[in-house]
């Protein structure tokens, strides 16, 4: 059973260029969630899609956004890139707009591995 | 707004030692607490939770019990081993009742390394 899945793994941008980052729920999940680390930080939301809309958002500029699609697939984009921007980016996905996490199993928020992103 | 506070870290412990990993937290209203933990090169991994004032959240031997008159939810584990090397996160969700629409207030992080 797949879990989160994001896609690249790496990648290096210069300042002012756009990145697209991608991530496939886990199977039987529709919701996600995007987070950026920054190094040695803890996770901060960044925002959450459910039924192909935003539904919550965390305090990020507008030069974040995302898109969700049918098949509860997600981007997140990012336009203008600053060298700040440089974290790892972590998708998390769970099942329905409330999530209550439990140990076994159901509708746990199951994270991605991130994806790694360098602003030069 | 919400926020949470983890000890300073990093912290490094002989196996079998006992660990403690400090979280406090501010929030409104009444939070669900939980923890995480993060090994290298994968994603974050739901440890245990807590979702009202005494309860006790326990998995893997790691304990923490939600304090809210102190507003503290401090990780502990009597007998550490390598495997535990990992990241501890200390985290809140703003709904009551173990719902969080997938929005969590993380904290710092605590860098914990267990030697032979």
């Amino acid at each position: 059973d797949a879990g989160v899945t994001q896609s690249p793994t790496h990648l290096i941008k210069t300042r002012g260029q756009q990145v697209t980052l991608r991530c496939s729920p886990k199977s039987g999940h529709d919701t996600v969630s995007w987070y950026q680390q920054a190094l040695g930080q803890g996770p901060q939301f960044i925002f959450q899609y459910y039924e192909e809309e935003e539904r919550q958002r965390g305090n990020f500029p507008d030069r974040f956004s995302g898109h969700q699609f049918p098949n509860y697939s997600s981007e997140l984009n990012v336009n203008a890139l600053l060298l700040g921007d440089s974290a790892l980016y972590l998708c998390a996905s769970s099942f329905g707009l409330a999530v209550r996490p439990t140990l076994s199993g159901a509708n746990v928020l199951t994270f991605g591995a991130g994806s790694r992103l360098t602003v030069l | 707004g919400d926020s949470v506070t983890q000890m300073e870290g990093p912290v490094t412990l002989s196996e079998e030692a006992f660990l403690t990993i400090n979280c406090t937290y501010t929030a409104t209203g009444y939070p669900s607490l939980f923890w995480y933990v993060q090994y290298p090169g994968e994603g974050l991994q739901l440890l245990l939770k807590a979702t009202k004032a005494d309860d006790k959240g326990s998995n893997k031997g790691f304990e923490a019990t939600y304090r809210k008159e102190t507003t503290s939810f401090h990780l502990e584990k009597g007998s550490v081993q390598v495997s535990d090397s990992a990241v501890y996160f200390c985290a809140l969700s703003d709904i009551a009742g173990g719902t969080s629409y997938g929005k969590l207030t993380f904290g710092q992080g605590t860098i914990l390394t267990v030697h032979p």
